[in-house]
């Protein structure tokens, strides 16, 4: 079975500074996708960014970035530039043909 | 910005009862999803829908649940029996894609169970 690994339950951020949230995952599938999804707490989960396994270049979308390694089975999400609005829980998921599985997630504060 | 709806927000129920949530997915998406988050916990993959049929389902997806498409646009998630542990935050998606290519799933804002 696949399991995802968020280890850090909490982390806190300067808001203007960087911060990286941590994720590994287990799996035995060589074609996958990877999400980190945002909730904050109004609830409602948003996708971040997505990751095709396939692909070996790291997904970018504006101030997220990934930093994923296949054979470390890793799969971190970096925030720069951290504004008062990132602070929510964040999820790691991994998707096989009709299953999304999350992290425990990480609660991510920011100080302004 | 089309969206994935669910109602109710809120439901209490006594232990024994049946309740039904439902969902709007996107009108345009095929495949649909249930999730549960006990509060403080990880979200639960329970099920998912393609085609009229159950794609996959999770442990937790006994005989207590069932789900279902009862017309062009609502998912429904029945719960049977409902007991306290089914206390959560139950929440629907659906995607464009599924199976092998998958795109995004999106999320309604969930609606939260009390079984007391």
């Amino acid at each position: 079975a696949q399991t995802v690994t968020q280890s850090q339950p909490e982390m806190s951020v300067q808001e203007a500074e960087t911060v990286t949230l941590s994720c590994t995952y287990d799996t035995s599938e060589s074609d996958y996708y990877l999400f980190w999804y945002k909730q904050p707490p109004s609830r409602q989960m948003i996708l971040v960014i997505r990751q095709e396994a396939y692909k070996q270049q790291n997904a970018t979308e504006n101030r997220f970035s990934v930093n994923f390694q296949k054979a470390a089975k890793s799969f971190s999400l970096k925030i720069s530039d951290s504004q008062l609005g990132d602070a929510a829980m964040y999820f790691c998921a991994y998707y096989t043909p009709f299953k999304l599985t999350f992290g425990k997630g990480i609660t991510l504060s920011v100080r302004p | 910005e089309p969206e994935v709806t669910q109602t109710p927000s809120h439901q209490v129920t006594q232990m024994g009862q049946e309740v039904i949530l439902r969902c709007v997915p996107i009108s345009n998406h095929l495949y649909f999803y249930w999730y549960r988050q006990i509060l403080g916990q990880k979200v639960e993959f329970l099920v998912s829908f393609y085609n009229n049929e159950i794609s996959e389902k999770s442990e937790i997806f006994d005989d207590q649940f069932s789900v279902e498409r009862p017309d062009g646009s609502n998912f429904t998630l029945k719960i049977r029996s409902t007991k306290l542990e089914d206390s959560a935050m139950y929440f629907c998606a659906s995607s464009e894609r599924g199976g092998a290519s998958t795109g995004e799933l999106f999320f309604g804002e969930g609606s939260r169970l009390t079984v007391l």
